[in-house]
């Protein structure tokens, strides 16, 4: 089955402690993205794919890292969690032309105390 | 600076009617693209319908048309005959970008209800 997946599904943990969340895509998509959702505020781009060894930074990138070292796989990495990183997030991929519309994962709920 | 508008934070419709979700983008690009997406009340995004700045037809996808006013620069869902499961909260987004790069812009969505 197609699918973007991402772990873990929910989170709660604390302010500094390092985290990751992966996300693994097996439709051999090019361009591959994080959103954070907040009520209010739609999705928001934290940082985005066009392939492997190749990122950029959305419109929300402060306090995330992300590394695309295989096609399937874009990691998001918080260093140092805030409470302000509280979010529903997504990770999302599609192919590379720009008419094709973007798979969602699930998302992952993160709290920051 | 590039942005999505949607001015709707909710709205509600009878079963059986139509309805049509608001969207206005703002870019200074020429080449960009317009899509919707549905979240119901689960949480997954689902995409509807897609829409090229160069294509001259408005799209559609079954029940789901797109309404591209490109001097107005707006691109509104239009939803015909709803649905009870098409109670959902609805994102317009615009991808940017050219030379092999783009990005993302989701407006803030608008929330349905549809009426028995």
């Amino acid at each position: 089955e197609a699918q973007v997946t991402q772990n873990p599904r929910y989170l709660i943990t604390v302010t500094g402690k390092k985290l990751t969340v992966t996300c693994s895509q097996n439709m051999n998509h090019e361009y591959m993205s994080w959103y954070r959702q907040d009520p209010g505020l739609g999705l928001r781009q934290i940082y985005y794919s066009m392939n492997v060894e190749v990122t950029d930074k959305g419109d929300v990138p402060e306090g995330y890292k992300v590394s695309r070292k295989e096609k399937r796989n874009f990691p998001l990495i918080l260093e140092s969690p805030s409470p302000n990183q509280t979010s529903l997030y997504f990770c999302a991929s599609s192919f590379g032309n720009p008419n094709q519309p973007q798979h969602f994962g699930d998302g992952t709920r993160l709290s920051i105390l | 600076a590039q942005k999505i508008t949607q001015t709707q934070p909710g709205m509600f419709v009878q079963e059986k009617e139509a309805v049509t979700l608001d969207c206005t983008y703002d870019t200074s690009d020429q080449s960009y693209g317009l899509f919707w997406y549905k979240q119901p009340s689960s949480g997954e995004m689902i995409f509807l319908i897609y829409q090229g700045s160069y294509d001259e037809q408005n799209a559609t996808e079954g029940r789901y048309s797109l309404n591209f006013q490109k001097a107005r620069k707006s691109a509104n869902l239009v939803i015909s005959a709803s649905q009870l499961g098409d109670s959902a909260m609805y994102f317009c987004a615009m991808r940017e970008g050219s030379s092999g790069t783009y990005k993302y812009i989701f407006g803030t969505g608008t929330r349905l209800k549809v009426l028995a």
